[in-house]
């Protein structure tokens, strides 16, 4: 069955640097991936989605890559900020058909 | 408009009762998922339905739990026999189309704690 593996260790940076999240999979490409971020006490609430043909997306401060022959996506946040702290979440989706799963979750914190 | 609404938004119930939760999804929303969270991991997949069709249940811990959502929109959650291990965060979501490209919508989650 396919595997999602995050950042299980909560990453700390300073305020105004450039976070990395990582989300890696296994076995074969999904369709699309789905990035989410969740504060403590709420869901999940969806933020960005990369296609498999697409090799990277932007919005405002946020970037997510697709490499399909590293089997990974990677999540950066710009100019960080504190209130960028949450744990975000990845989730492959493999076909239109199939359910939507999710990683663990890599828990962020922006310091001032 | 309106999220995605679920009830109760905190149970306690005795072990060995039934309960059923509650999710009512944003208005036109064609696929409803059911998630549960433990603190510090990301949603567990349950079930989903695209319309009223369960199209896949594999993430049923077990047959004391089951799902229904026979009109295609209000859809309920039902664990029978609770045990203590089935005390979780049970978030639900929807979405506004069956593609895999479309955006969940979560609601804000039922606290089931079962004593």
């Amino acid at each position: 069955s396919q595997k999602i593996e995050q950042n299980s260790e909560a990453l700390n940076i300073q305020e105004g640097k450039t976070a990395t999240l990582t989300c890696n999979y296994t076995n074969y490409s999904p369709a699309y991936l789905q990035w989410y971020r969740q504060d403590p006490g709420r869901g999940p609430v969806f933020l960005l989605l990369i296609r498999e043909n697409e090799k990277e997306k932007r919005k405002e401060r946020l970037k997510v890559t697709f490499d399909t022959t590293l089997k990974q996506s990677l999540f950066h946040i710009t100019a960080s900020q504190p209130a960028d702290s949450a744990t975000y979440l990845c989730a492959p989706v493999y076909s239109s058909a199939s359910k939507i799963i999710f990683g663990s979750g890599t828990r962020l914190s922006i310091r001032p | 408009g309106a999220g995605v609404s679920q009830s109760p938004r905190y149970k306690v119930t005795k072990r060995g009762q039934d309960v059923a939760l509650r999710c009512d999804p944003i208005s036109g929303h064609v696929s409803l998922y059911w998630y549960r969270q433990a603190l510090g991991q990301g949603p567990e997949f349950l079930t989903y339905f695209n319309y009223e069709a369960q199209q896949d249940k594999s993430g049923l811990p077990n047959d004391r739990f089951s799902a229904e959502r026979p009109e295609g929109s209000i859809s309920t959650l039902t664990i029978q026999r609770t045990e203590q291990r089935d005390s979780a965060m049970y978030r639900c979501a929807s979405s506004i189309s069956t593609l895999g490209n479309s955006p969940l919508h979560f609601g804000n989650g039922t606290r089931l704690t079962v004593t």
